[in-house]
């Protein structure tokens, strides 16, 4: 257990609905990240917090926003959902500092229809 | 763009031998983790290396780190059934974000 939680942990949502994926962690790591993992791409990076209120994008940013109102929180929110959403998101978190390790939550597998 | 890719993408071997995977990445890096991830779980952190370190030990884990030649190799001695998976190299280099490859899927045969 990584002290981390995910929910939903399944959803199916029909295109152009919003929808938004919960991430609790119970560790108070400062840094929190939201990846997707699709075939052929491995993990690719969505958006990460490194605060309260402190957010920056990543690699695949494009359709995605993501709020964190507590250290513990970090939401990942489609605004619009299309079908090349359709993926497995995780979160993971991480104390920082030097090593910057990561600890994964067990994921979402979100279907856009 | 992805910083790290592995080598094979996929590698079967029969239990109790040894399995080795790569990793080659693309800039400077400030270190270098390895990552597992089983069949539809999240994934799980097993070894990191600074970019100062060569080789590192853990269990029956040994990763190597070639920065001249911007790879790493990670050495899994006397595989197990339980180390089915999927292994995944990651890079760190210059602030808090990883990138990952895009993984080797290690299948080990009873």
């Amino acid at each position: 257990d990584a002290g981390i939680t995910q929910s939903p942990r399944h959803k199916v949502t029909e295109t152009g609905t919003p929808v938004t994926l919960r991430c609790h962690q119970t560790e108070n790591h400062r840094y929190m990240y939201w990846y997707r993992q699709d075939p052929g791409h491995g993990l690719r990076l969505i958006h990460y917090s490194y605060g309260v209120k402190d957010t920056d994008k990543g690699e695949v940013s494009d359709g995605y926003s993501v709020s964190r109102s507590k250290t513990e929180d970090f939401l990942l929110t489609l605004e619009s959902a299309t079908s090349s959403q359709t993926s497995v998101y995780f979160c993971a978190h991480s104390g920082g500092g030097r090593a910057y390790e990561q600890y994964f939550g067990p994921g979402t597998r979100l279907t856009v229809t | 763009s992805q910083q790290g890719e592995e080598d094979p993408q996929a590698l079967s071997i029969q239990e109790g031998e040894n399995a080795t995977m790569n990793c080659s990445y693309k800039t400077s890096i400030n270190n270098l983790q390895w990552y597992r991830q089983n069949s539809g779980r999240g994934l799980v952190h097993l070894i990191l290396i600074r970019s100062n370190e060569r080789e590192k030990h853990s269990g029956r884990l040994r990763v190597t780190l070639d920065t001249s030649k911007k790879s790493s190799s990670l050495l899994i001695t006397a595989s197990r059934a339980a180390d089915t998976a999927s292994y995944f190299c990651a890079t760190l280099f210059g602030n808090e974000k990883l990138t990952f490859g895009t993984g080797t899927r290690l299948t080990i045969i009873p």
